[in-house]
């Protein structure tokens, strides 16, 4: 069965303070990893797509980065606009994705 | 339209009404999911509409839920006899097609249904 565990479960960071959240799964077949930010009362917002182990896609201050069993989203000098819950999803051999219960992020100023 | 669009945005239902959750995707988008979305905890799938192949249903948790597409276009999710275990946030997201991970999904801001 397709898993995906995200840790922390919340992280609080003072703005500047640069730090990384962790998602580890465990699937057969890994199709892609999808890195998603979620702001309360609203639906997650796409952020990146990751394929294969070693690969790294960026987005202003937000990097992620991939191996066979984990991915991770590195924060540099986060502000407290990027305060959200980061979600971690995965597409195996199945049509969905499977998600991860998300990082939930607090920067303050 | 621009983005994908949900309604109602809130439902209070008493236990044992049905509802319906309607769901319009982006035009042109041939994949729409429904996940829910119960109180911190992560996504979990429900159902999955690719063109006019037969649905995946695998994650729908009893009978009382149904989900309906007409087309390419709109899709409605009914759950019957609603328990105040359906308490939650209902998500449609629509995508260009199965694979079509470059984008990733486009997510409408949900259906918040509250059974008392």
């Amino acid at each position: 069965e397709d898993q995906v565990t995200q840790s922390p479960e919340a992280l609080r960071l003072q703005e500047g303070e640069s730090s990384s959240l962790n998602c580890s799964y465990t699937v057969s077949g890994l199709r892609g990893l999808f890195w998603y930010r979620q702001d309360p009362g609203k639906g997650p917002e796409f952020l990146f797509t990751l394929y294969s182990a070693g690969e790294e896609k960026e987005k202003e201050r937000l990097k992620a980065t991939l191996t066979k069993k984990e991915s991770f989203l590195h924060i540099t000098a986060p502000k407290p606009e990027d305060s959200a819950t980061y979600l971690c999803a995965v597409q195996a051999g199945g049509q969905n994705f499977v998600f991860g219960p998300g990082t939930r992020l607090s920067v303050l100023p | 339209g621009a983005g994908v669009s949900q309604s109602p945005s809130n439902k209070v239902t008493e236990k044992g009404k049905d509802v319906e959750l309607r769901c319009d995707p982006i035009s042109g988008h041939t994949a729409l999911y429904w996940y829910r979305q119960r109180l911190g905890q992560g996504l979990e799938f429900l159902i999955y509409f690719q063109g006019n192949s037969a649905p995946d249903k695998s994650g729908l948790p009893s009978d009382r839920f149904s989900a309906e597409r007409t087309g390419e276009s709109v899709s409605t999710l009914t759950i019957q006899r609603t328990q105040q275990e359906d308490s939650a946030v209902y998500l449609c997201a629509s995508s260009l097609g199965v694979w079509s991970a470059n984008y990733g999904y486009t997510f409408g801001s949900g259906t918040r249904l509250t059974v008392v």
